[in-house]
């Protein structure tokens, strides 16, 4: 069965340091690989995807994610936490067997908590 | 680009009523919408998938003849949950696929439903 999982309910990191949000994978077929943020009472805002190319995916706000084949996982990263990052954090895969549909499995989500 | 709303943002209703929420992409054509129900610090739990002009394909699980879906056009996308009770109170997000070259789905802010 396809599906992901992002292992951590919560994240705490102080603001400047650096921090991960984990996303684990496992699909038939090449992933494609989606992180998604969600503030508060509020629709959920595309970050970065990975189809296919580089590993190493920049997306916006400063994040970056890692995909590893190896490990079937797909990081969530950023060198530089910052306070206004705190949210919702959700990776998803493309569902192979969704057809053109593009529908997406997502994962639990992760709170990330950014303390000044 | 790629921009979807809500409407409306927050309805609070009595019990036993119907309530219709709207989704549109308002800069491109949505050839495939996807409604999803978000309970308190969870996942999305996707409801249906509706593509224009054809019926919506649901999820198991969830009632048809509940959730109403018509997507009467390549940017307007209805749910109505039909003789609601508290039990449907929750958040229904609303996201939109087909710009072309991105198979990333773009989101609504959401409806807040409160059924009383």
């Amino acid at each position: 069965a396809q599906s992901v999982a992002q292992p951590e309910d919560q994240v705490n990191v102080a603001e400047g340091n650096p921090l991960t949000v984990k996303c684990t994978y496992s699909v038939s077929g090449n992933p494609y690989l989606f992180w998604y943020v969600q503030y508060p009472n509020r629709g959920l805002q595309f970050l970065l995807k990975y189809i296919t190319g580089d590993n190493l995916v920049k997306g916006s706000y400063g994040f970056e994610a890692e995909f590893n084949k190896s490990q079937t996982s797909f990081h969530l990263k950023k060198p530089s936490a910052l306070v206004s990052d705190s949210a919702l954090y959700f990776c998803a895969v493309r569902d192979y067997y969704g057809g053109a549909t593009n529908k997406l499995i997502f994962g639990t989500g992760t709170l990330l908590a950014v303390q000044p | 680009g790629a921009v979807v709303s809500q409407h409306p943002s927050r309805v609070i209703c009595k019990s036993g009523t119907s309530v219709k929420i709207e989704c549109r992409s308002l800069d491109f054509q949505a050839t495939t919408m996807f409604w999803y129900r978000q309970f308190p610090k969870k996942s999305l739990m996707l409801m249906a998938t509706s593509n224009e002009g054809s019926k919506a394909t649901y999820e198991q699980g969830v009632e048809k003849d509940k959730f109403l879906i018509n997507h009467a056009s390549l940017t307007l996308s209805t749910l109505t949950v039909t003789s609601a009770h508290p039990e449907d109170s929750s958040f229904y997000i609303c996201s939109a696929n087909g710009l072309a070259g991105r198979n990333e789905q773009f989101f609504g802010p959401g409806t807040r439903l409160t059924v009383l």
